[in-house]
This record gives C-alpha cells, structure tokens and sequence, in this order.
C-alpha cells in the first residue's frame, strides 16, 4: 500500500546512456513533481504535471523529459547521460498544486 | 520570484533541549508554507503546513512552527528533542509565478542530536 513508489531505487549507469526512472502513486492525486536532490542535499523541482498536462517546466537540460501515460504515473526519460546528472531524484504527488507533497523514496543515479 | 532562506545548515542539541530552526522566505503575497522532514535514504516527509487563519500551527512529531508576516519568516519548534528527530529538515514555500504554482525548498537544516 505504498503511496508513491520509484523503481529504481539505485541506477548506476555509464555516460551517454539513456535511462528512465518510474513512478506511481495510488493517492489519486492530481498533481505529480520531479525532483533532483543535489549532493548538498539542495532540493530543485524540475517538473510538474497536472492532469497529465506540464505545467512547470524549469530550466532543465532537454534531455530529462517527463512522461506521464496517465494520471498516476509520471516517468522521468534521461537521455545522453553525463556526469553532472548524478543525484537523488525524487517523485511527488500532491491532491492538487498548492497542497502538501508527498514524495517517493527515491532513485539515486549515479553516471561514471 | 519567490526564495526560502534557511540560515543554519547544521545545529546540534542535546537530547531533551528545545529546538527552533529557522526559515524566511521571499514572496509578494501570503505564501503556502511548509515543513517537511528528510530522515537518511528516505523521502521527505510532511511535519506542517500553514495555509492562513491561526499563525501558529501544530504538526507531527510534536513539532509547531508560528508564521510572522512582518519577518517572512516560518521557524519551526520542539520543546524537547528526541534522538530520532536527528534527520535533515526542509521549509518550503509555495507560490504562482507566471501563473503556475511552484513550490521552492530551502536548502536545508540538518539536525544533529547527542545523547
């Protein structure tokens, strides 16, 4: 009965691959977040979806792009990985924007 | 655009001493605010929220935050710390820019608890 799941929970992966994270959430939440946690623990939202619609879509590198088949799923595609994108990644969900988010456990990249 | 300054990156206490971490944030309106808790390889996870109406707000864990509009500032508090509140702590805010909701974290308190 875990509310918002992630797989994987570890990716290691070599540089210039192309990798996908997963997630779901069983909330019936609207509102679904991607998050990138920095080694100093900085936490910067990437994306948002709302009804299976982007409605944030901060300044990040083309090659992250959100894929939500429906509205509990938000997929997140890297493509041409590199080094700098080695971090923990985070999902959410939230009933509706403005609300509290709850977040997955969590996929920790790692790029060599 | 809107900006959550959290002053301390650590803090230690000892077990059973008062905690307040502190947070001010940055927004032209009244904000959504919120705590969340970040224990080792987990997610975060939500303490309090403050919406509007009473300023000073009770969450989980025995945790209470006070929102003071005239210091844009949302600090959190403990009466009496436990081992187990040692994690890392979040503030974040939420607001529209550009008419979309965008919520922004601090960068973080971590909490060091002795025994």
């Amino acid at each position: 009965d875990t509310a918002v799941s992630q797989t994987p929970k570890y990716l290691v992966t070599q540089m210039g691959n192309d990798k996908s994270i997963k997630c779901e959430q069983n909330l019936g939440h609207d509102t679904m977040y991607w998050y990138k946690q920095d080694s100093k623990k900085f936490l910067k939202i990437m994306f948002s979806y709302n009804n299976k619609e982007l409605i944030i879509n901060e300044t990040v590198p083309n090659r992250f792009s959100p894929k939500s088949p429906d509205k509990a799923h938000l997929n997140l595609h890297i493509n041409s990985l590199e080094l700098g994108d080695s971090a923990v990644y985070f999902c959410a969900s939230s009933l509706f924007a403005y609300n509290e988010q709850f977040f997955g456990p969590g996929t920790r990249l790692t790029v060599l | 655009a809107q900006s959550v300054t959290q002053p301390d990156i650590h803090i230690t206490v000892s077990e059973g001493a008062s905690l307040e971490l502190r947070c001010n944030y940055s927004y032209g309106a009244t904000p959504y605010l919120f705590w969340y808790v970040q224990s080792p390889g987990q997610g975060l996870q939500l303490l309090l929220k403050y919406f509007s109406g009473d300023t000073l707000v009770q969450g989980i864990k025995g945790f209470e935050a006070e929102f003071k509009r005239s210091q844009s500032s949302f600090n959190l508090r403990k009466p009496s710390v436990h081992w187990s509140d040692a994690a890392e702590y979040f503030c974040a805010v939420g607001g529209v820019s550009g008419g979309s909701y965008i919520p922004t974290f601090g960068r973080g308190t971590s909490l060091i608890v002795h025994p």
